[in-house]
């Protein structure tokens, strides 16, 4: 059964750093893009990034860039999320998420995992 | 920028629904896939896969659910809705970075 199992958040001072984990199972995570997708409390869902199956292309939203770094570690089937410089607006509930194609075919979405931003 | 409507419905069990989805340029891409897709979040749930590239529904998902369009305009028709609909709808445009979804549309089963 393919399954994405994100961990790593929790509460953080404005300012502060936190990286997030998705580990990967039941699928050939070597060969998938991987994307981050957030949703702030009761709003919708805003795309955040997305790193190419080899690591070789990102990109970001303009919300996120120069803050937070994705990447992988595609012999721990993994994904990581490294975010710095955060800011309240960043509170969301931070899906991991496959790309079938890497066109944005999401075929694939984890629970989520919690992060606050406040003092 | 990709814009839905209505941004809530109610709708009554067996009827349809529509909602549309429109973005402010054409998500034909020079491959000549059109790259629109349609996701459902239900409540306390993660999304999951509607549509991909307007039209094809992901493995398991009911034929009651169909999507139109090209270019700009599209629309998620529901036929004979159920009350396992229930939810919010979002459209998302992957022709360029970054990806966009639309603000969500609330499905609502009478």
């Amino acid at each position: 059964e393919m399954q994405l199992l994100e961990y790593g958040g929790s509460l953080v001072q404005p300012g502060g750093s936190l990286t997030l984990s998705c580990a990967a199972s039941g699928f050939t995570f070597s060969s998938s893009s991987m994307n981050w997708v957030r949703q702030a409390p009761g709003k919708g869902l805003e795309w955040v990034s997305v790193v190419s199956y080899n690591s070789d292309t990102t990109h970001y939203a303009d919300s996120v860039k120069g803050r937070f770094t994705i990447s992988r570690d595609n012999s721990k089937n993994i994904l990581y999320l490294q975010m710095k410089s955060l800011r309240a607006e960043d509170t969301a509930l931070y899906y991991c998420v496959k790309d079938a194609t890497g066109w944005g075919k999401f075929d694939l979405w984890g629970q989520g995992t919690v992060v606050t931003v406040s003092s | 920028v990709v814009t839905q409507t209505p941004r809530s419905l109610s709708v009554t069990p067996g009827q349809s629904a529509s909602i549309s989805c429109k973005s402010s340029q054409s998500l034909l891409n020079s491959d000549g896939k059109t790259y629109l897709y349609w996701y459902l979040q239900k409540p306390g749930q993660p999304p999951q896969p509607l549509i991909y590239e307007v039209s094809n529904r992901f493995s398991g998902v009911p034929d009651r659910f169909s999507g139109s369009g090209s270019g700009t305009d599209f629309t998620l028709k529901i036929s004979r809705v159920e009350a396992e609909d229930a939810g919010v709808y979002y459209c998302m445009q992957s022709i360029l970075f970054p990806r966009a979804f639309g603000q969500g549309t609330r499905v609502e089963i009478k």
